[in-house]
């Protein structure tokens, strides 16, 4: 069975560009979570979206955003990138959308701003 | 400031030895989830524990969660180089949708 899957792998962007991030959940998860790994941290909760609902938000500015497709895929947008704004990004899916159901992370996308 | 603190950040030991990895908080957690992250891949989800007091074992690794909920911690017996990684604890307060990773402890087991 296929696992979260995430494209791009890798991302070189420039200041001032945005970005759009895809992930595809394990087939019959219906819930999608997205952080963002910075080099020597743990991953930072940016969304989870159940049903097509978000459901939970962190700590970002507007420039994220997000959304899920009625096939609970999912995208993230980042608008202005800084620099600040390289690191891994992670997709996970879960089957509800409980934080104590198993979450399945994908391999991320490694985002680059130069 | 972490609302998770894992201690040490790095560990780097031999095959064979026992290795104890914590996480704290001063804040109660509904659960606890420990991952394994690999370099180039996400994180991997090793166990949750819920109930305070709570111990689970996966073969060499033993997971605890304090009695209180505040705090967790992983044993690792007789480590094997494929143990090493990034070790994460995680939680969730309460209804929050919004869940905590600590910064994890890096380990390095060395043949």
């Amino acid at each position: 069975d296929a696992g979260v899957t995430q494209s791009p792998t890798h991302l070189i962007k420039t200041r001032g560009q945005h970005v759009t991030l895809r992930c595809s959940p394990i087939s019959g998860h219906k819930s999608v979570s997205w952080y963002q790994q910075v080099l020597g941290q743990g991953p930072q909760f940016i969304f989870q979206y159940y049903e097509k609902e978000e459901r939970g938000r962190g700590n970002f500015p507007d420039r994220f955003s997000a959304r899920q497709f009625p096939n609970y895929s999912s995208e993230l947008n980042v608008n202005a990138l800084l620099l600040g704004d390289s690191a891994l990004y992670l997709c996970a899916s879960s089957f509800l959308d409980s934080l104590n159901q198993p979450q399945h992370f994908g391999d991320g996308t490694r985002l680059s701003i130069l | 400031t972490q609302l998770l603190e894992q201690s040490p950040q790095f560990l780097s030991i031999q095959e064979g030895e026992n290795l104890t990895v914590y996480c704290n908080s001063s804040s109660v957690f509904s659960s606890l989830q420990w991952y394994r992250q690999e370099p180039g891949e996400g994180p991997v989800l090793l166990v949750t524990v819920v109930t305070g007091g709570e111990v689970k074992k996966l073969k060499r690794l033993t997971f605890q969660f304090g009695d209180a909920r505040k705090d967790s911690s992983l044993h690792i017996t007789a480590a094997q180089p494929g143990d090493t990684g990034l070790y994460l604890c995680a939680g969730a307060q309460g209804g929050s949708y919004i869940p905590t990773f600590g910064r994890g402890t890096s380990l390095i087991v060395h043949p």
